[in-house]
């Protein structure tokens, strides 16, 4: 089975940080993803990459940015992390065209 | 553009009972959709697809989705509840095999009842 791993469960800033979120996955899957999920809004994309070194703004990318150095990682990162960014963010991978993505259990960000 | 609407946020069932969630589709091209669930403090699990082969689709814990192009559903039903259903359950779409981008609805909980 595909893995996509976070590296964090939960994670507890304070207004202003730099925050990486960091994502890896172990199929070799080229699609990498970046939602963000909030009570009632379902999931919002933030940010993807199809290959390594591109990247695509999402649906709401303001205030994050992304870097895809290598296939099996994709990192999200939070300029200056500001409490409208508390949340809880899900990575994805996609194995091809057709099949769905694999999750990874989600980074619960609080920014106080 | 494609999105995908579910009504209701909240459905509660009693154990046995059928389970039925809805999900309507609006997309430019022949959709692809998807139905996920997500436990507590988990990601999400996929638990079916439909890429435009068989329009009655069966996914894992018998749960099946049958796709309308004319009404533009995508409804997923299980015939008898249990009590490990009790989930927040998503319905995505994406515009087909050249779309990379997964759009949800904003999620649909289920509790069951003893």
């Amino acid at each position: 089975d595909v893995k996509v791993t976070q590296s964090s469960r939960y994670l507890v800033k304070r207004t202003g940080e730099k925050v990486f979120l960091e994502c890896v996955q172990d199929m070799d899957h080229e699609n990498m993803f970046w939602y963000r999920q909030d009570p009632g809004l379902g999931l919002r994309l933030i940010y993807f990459s199809y290959d390594v070194k591109m990247k695509e703004k999402g649906d709401i990318p303001e205030g994050y940015s992304v870097s895809r150095e290598k296939k099996e990682r994709f990192s999200l990162i939070l300029e200056s992390a500001s409490t409208n960014q508390t949340s809880m963010y899900l990575c994805a991978s996609r194995g091809g065209q057709g099949h769905g993505y694999t999750f990874g259990s989600g980074t619960r960000l609080t920014v106080v | 553009a494609q999105s995908v609407t579910q009504l209701g946020s909240h459905v509660s069932v009693s154990e046995g009972a059928l389970v039925l969630l809805r999900c309507n589709y609006s997309s430019s091209v022949p959709p692809y959709l998807f139905w996920y669930v997500q436990y507590p403090n988990q990601g999400l699990q996929l638990l079916l697809k439909y890429t435009s082969a068989a329009t009655l689709v069966k996914g894992i814990n018998g749960f099946e989705a049958e796709f309308k192009k004319s009404e533009t559903s995508f409804h997923l039903t299980k015939p008898s509840a249990h009590m490990s259903d009790a989930a927040e359950y998503f319905c995505a779409v994406s515009g087909g095999s050249n779309d990379y981008k997964l759009s949800f609805g904003a999620g649909t909980t289920v509790t069951v009842r003893a």
